[in-house]
């Protein structure tokens, strides 16, 4: 089944911790993306990729940072949690950037006390 | 960033009733999406429609790129359409992603 994997769904953590959340895709897509989901702001984007090797910034990427180092894992580090981070993260991949929809990952609900 | 606005914000409606969302943005675009996040959190892509019409069983999307929205249509609502609406938009000229803030529907029976 052609799917966006995520890991943990839930998370509770204390500040200062180091975590990652772990992404995968099995269907050979180029695009990944990681969000954040608060209440009255919507979906904001922390980081994407285009490929392998290629990432960069969304509109929040303070605290936390991404890898591509092969095609299908797009991992989400945060190096030191804070409160301000606790949030709904969400995966998401498409077959390349130019075109085409998203699949998400089923999310990651995380909080940092 | 592109700014991405969604109305109605909250709706309510009778099963069985149809329903337009809107979706205006700023700037041009080269990608717009909608997607429902149903009640359990879960996101599902409805339509990658960066302009035209597309239809999908009760649900339609038209996008009209050159006066920068686009619409959903949902007709014959069912309880299980209940849930958050958004649209996302990538400008032309960029790489990111913008959401609006969601048209949250809810189906009563």
């Amino acid at each position: 089944e052609a799917q966006v994997t995520q890991n943990p769904r839930y998370l509770i953590t204390v500040t200062g911790k180091k975590l990652t959340v772990t992404c995968s895709q099995n269907m050979n897509h180029e695009y990944m993306s990681w969000y954040r989901q608060d209440p009255g702001l919507g979906l904001r984007q922390i980081y994407y990729s285009m490929n392998v090797e290629v990432t960069d910034k969304g509109d929040v990427p303070e605290g936390y940072k991404v890898s591509r180092k092969e095609k299908r894992n797009f991992p989400l580090i945060l190096e030191s949690p804070s409160p301000n981070q606790t949030s709904l993260y969400f995966c998401a991949s498409s077959l390349y950037w130019g075109a085409g929809g998203y699949t998400f990952g089923s999310g990651t609900r995380l909080t940092v006390v | 960033g592109i700014q991405v606005e969604q109305s109605p914000p909250d709706l309510i409606l009778q099963e069985g009733a149809n329903s337009t969302l809107r979706c205006n943005f700023s700037d041009s675009v080269n990608n717009l999406q909608w997607f429902h996040q149903n009640p359990w959190g879960q996101l599902i892509n409805l339509f990658y429609i960066p302009s035209g019409t597309k239809q999908n069983g009760r649900l339609s999307a038209t996008t009209v790129a050159t006066e920068r929205y686009s619409l959903l249509y949902i007709s014959s609502s069912q309880t299980t359409d209940s849930g958050v609406y958004f649209c996302a938009v990538r400008r032309g000229t960029g790489n990111q992603f913008y959401f609006g803030t969601g048209t949250s529907l809810t189906v009563i029976p």
